[in-house]
């Protein structure tokens, strides 16, 4: 089982539409969740960060954790083209030691496509 | 506000060849970290430094080394480039465990 799995897509929606992306991990300790969009051939952008159970909403953005079933999400309302991306959650991972120093664990990541 | 700086954009090496990737912050960040992307893998981290005078291996650190030059810089040295270490690689910085990172615009690198 990989540390970080993200659903495969490519995800395909039209334009105003909600996407949904999803990711599970297999630290139960886990304490910090990130999600990063990343447009081809460019670097990964922080978009949003979530610590506690529940949702938390910027913007068209809402990430949902869930770590009694170590589950993170995110949803785009209103999708527009300019959101089309590779999307990567990335989890803190404790290493042997119990603590993660900043570390990050990505998922492979899911391509986005939003449609006119 | 420059970020996190990397030099080179892109490399081509010769197998065997040596270099070292730069990577610099302005952001008085004091933790680092140096990975890689390879399609299909995601991002993959090969070493990092948590602290000024602290680095320690990730999950890929074999062919590589790193140096902590001060709290602003950390490079990247392959001592000997393998065709396996083609790949795109990126830079980053955090300001403390807990917090999200600063990428660098990437270091594109190809081995032939």
């Amino acid at each position: 089982q990989k540390e970080v799995e993200q659903n495969s897509g490519p995800l395909s929606v039209p334009e105003g539409a909600i996407a949904s992306l999803n990711c599970t991990y297999s630290d139960r300790g886990s304490q910090s969740f990130f999600w990063y969009r990343q447009y081809s051939g460019k670097s990964p952008e922080l978009i949003m960060s979530i610590y506690s159970n529940g949702d938390k909403e910027d913007g068209r953005f809402t990430a949902q954790l869930n770590k009694a079933s170590q589950y993170v999400s995110l949803l785009i309302r209103d999708s527009q083209p300019s959101d089309s991306a590779t999307y990567l959650c990335a989890v803190s991972i404790r290493g042997a030691g119990g603590t993660s120093y900043g570390k990050l664990t990505f998922g492979q990541g899911t391509i986005l496509t939003v449609h006119p | 506000n420059a970020g996190v700086t990397q030099t080179p954009k892109f490399q081509v090496l010769k197998t065997g060849q040596s270099m070292t990737l730069q990577c610099a912050q302005d952001m008085n960040h004091n933790s680092m970290y140096w990975y890689r992307q390879d399609p299909g893998m995601g991002l993959r981290l090969i070493y990092y430094s948590a602290s000024e005078g602290t680095t320690d291996k990730g999950e890929v650190p074999n062919g590589y080394n790193v140096s902590r030059l001060n709290k602003r810089e950390f490079s990247l040295r392959l001592e000997s480039a393998a065709p396996s270490q083609t790949s795109v690689y990126f830079c980053a910085s955090s300001e403390a465990s807990h917090y999200g990172y600063t990428f660098g615009s990437g270091t594109r690198l190809t081995v032939v």
